[in-house]
């Protein structure tokens, strides 16, 4: 069964920096592109980033490129998103998402983690 | 970037009842738009994807069907367990996007 399992989340002040983790397990993790997805408290989902299998390619929405970087470490089947320079509007729930095929593109998602959550407060 | 919209934002329905949940592209996006299924303080799941494909296990109650700007979900007959909130996303392009979601309520 495929799991994904997200921490990292919590309280942070304007202007810091957070790093979340996704620990995935049941699949072949060096095989499949992964995701982050964010939900605004009351909000739709909005994707965030997206990385290829090897981690050599990366795409990010527009409202985090320059502050948000994803990576991924196959060796401890772990997807990360480091958040830097955190705003108000960037408090959500954070998901992680898989990809259903290996093919390298834009694709949907299945399955999800039960997310975590970034408050940016003062 | 492709602009998804869904209609209605809210649906009041009845146990067993027909719905019919619209999604509409900015732009054609063939056959790549997805359905997901999101109950409170749940993870989104994935119903359909390819437009009209279901996904494994998922009941075949729900349908897809659409391509180019025009989509739509329907379940057939609805259940108890089909009350919350239901999104499109549309990956036929980066940035990928979403729908803003149609909440399907009790009536």
């Amino acid at each position: 069964e495929v799991q994904l399992v997200e921490s990292g989340g919590g309280l942070v002040q304007p202007g810091g920096s957070l790093r979340l983790s996704c620990a995935a397990s049941g699949f072949t993790f060096s095989t499949y592109a992964m995701s982050w997805v964010r939900q605004a408290p009351g909000r739709g989902l909005e994707w965030v980033s997206t990385i290829s299998a090897g981690g050599s390619a990366a795409y990010y929405a527009d409202a985090v490129k320059g502050r948000f970087t994803i990576s991924r470490d196959s060796s401890k089947n772990t997807l990360y998103l480091q958040m830097n320079t955190l705003r108000a509007e960037d408090t959500a729930v954070y998901y992680c998402a898989k990809a259903t095929v290996t093919t390298w593109g834009p694709r949907w998602f299945d399955p999800w983690g039960q997310g975590t959550l970034v408050t940016v407060s003062s | 970037e492709i602009v998804m919209t869904q209609s209605p934002a809210t649906l009041s329905v009845s146990p067993g009842e027909r719905v019919t949940l619209s999604c509409r592209a900015s732009q054609s996006v063939s056959s790549t738009l997805g359905w997901y299924q999101q109950k409170p303080g749940q993870a989104p799941r994935l119903l359909i994807y390819g437009a009209s494909t279901r996904a494994t296990g998922i009941p075949p109650r729900f349908s897809g069907s659409g391509s180019g700007t025009e989509f739509t979900l329907t379940i057939s007959s609805l259940q108890s367990e089909d009350f919350a909130v239901y999104y499109c996303q549309q990956y036929n392009d980066w940035p990928l996007t979403f729908g803003g979601g149609t909440k399907v309520e009790i009536k």
